[in-house]
């Protein structure tokens, strides 16, 4: 079955910038309807999703980190990366890369499109030093 | 932007109990809502799409419902690996943002 694997850096220094990738196996990283996003978590916090990305290189980031935001992807080597710029402490927590499929539906008919975290990697743990 | 908010931020109960927690959005979000169960130390793990869809493999204990504004995510007889942080999610607008979580402990 598909897995995901984060990889990068576990400490990084305030004002400098974040790289991680996310390797993924057991299946293609190609497909009309594959997305893939990065969520991270600081430690004992909640969810925030940073962004996703589409094997064609399209991607929709959140709004709140839209500025500092960077993904991209590697279809020859079935990864997708993140980069986030001006690193401050608050940038520090547990860092998930996870399959995001899209699915459709028709609601009071009208068409929706939705997307759903289905495999997610173990997470990788990025500090921020001052 | 739209803000999630679950209810009970904490809930204690019993293996066997039934359990149903909350997901409030600030406006409508249609059934853009999925459900997450994470245990302590782990990734994440999706129970539910679309409000209602059970995920490939999750046990049919997990049941989700609503639209619009208001979810919830039933657990009709817990088990003991369902003692974890359960998270709700909306995908309606550009931020996917989460709710702050719910802890179900072991009363």
């Amino acid at each position: 079955q598909v897995q995901l694997q984060e990889s990068g850096p576990g400490l990084v220094k305030a004002s400098q910038t974040l790289s991680l990738t996310c390797t993924v196996s057991g299946g293609s990283i190609s497909g009309d309807d594959l997305f893939w996003s990065w969520i991270r978590q600081p430690a004992g916090k909640g969810l925030e999703w940073l962004g996703r990305i589409h094997s064609s290189g399209r991607t929709r980031y959140s709004p709140s980190l839209k500025s500092r935001v960077t993904m991209s992807v590697d279809t020859s080597k079935n990864q997708f990366s993140l980069r986030l710029t001006s690193v401050t402490a608050a940038d520090t927590a547990v860092y998930y890369c996870a399959r995001d499929p899209r699915a459709s539906y028709y609601g009071s008919g009208n068409y929706y499109e939705t997307y759903y975290m289905d495999v997610w990697g173990k997470g990788t743990t990025v500090s921020v030093s001052s | 932007d739209i803000q999630m908010t679950q209810s009970p931020s904490s809930l204690s109960a019993s293996v066997g109990d039934r359990v149903t927690i909350t997901c409030r959005a600030s406006q409508s979000i249609s059934s853009n809502l999925n459900w997450y169960r994470q245990k302590l130390g782990q990734a994440p793990h999706l129970l539910i799409y679309t409000a209602f869809t059970l995920q490939s493999g999750v046990p049919s204990r997990f049941n989700g419902s609503g639209s619009g504004t208001d979810f919830s995510l039933t657990i009709s007889s817990l088990q003991p690996e369902d003692f974890a942080t359960y998270f709700c999610q909306q995908t309606y607008t550009a931020s996917n943002s989460f709710g702050q979580g719910t802890k179900l402990q072991i009363k």
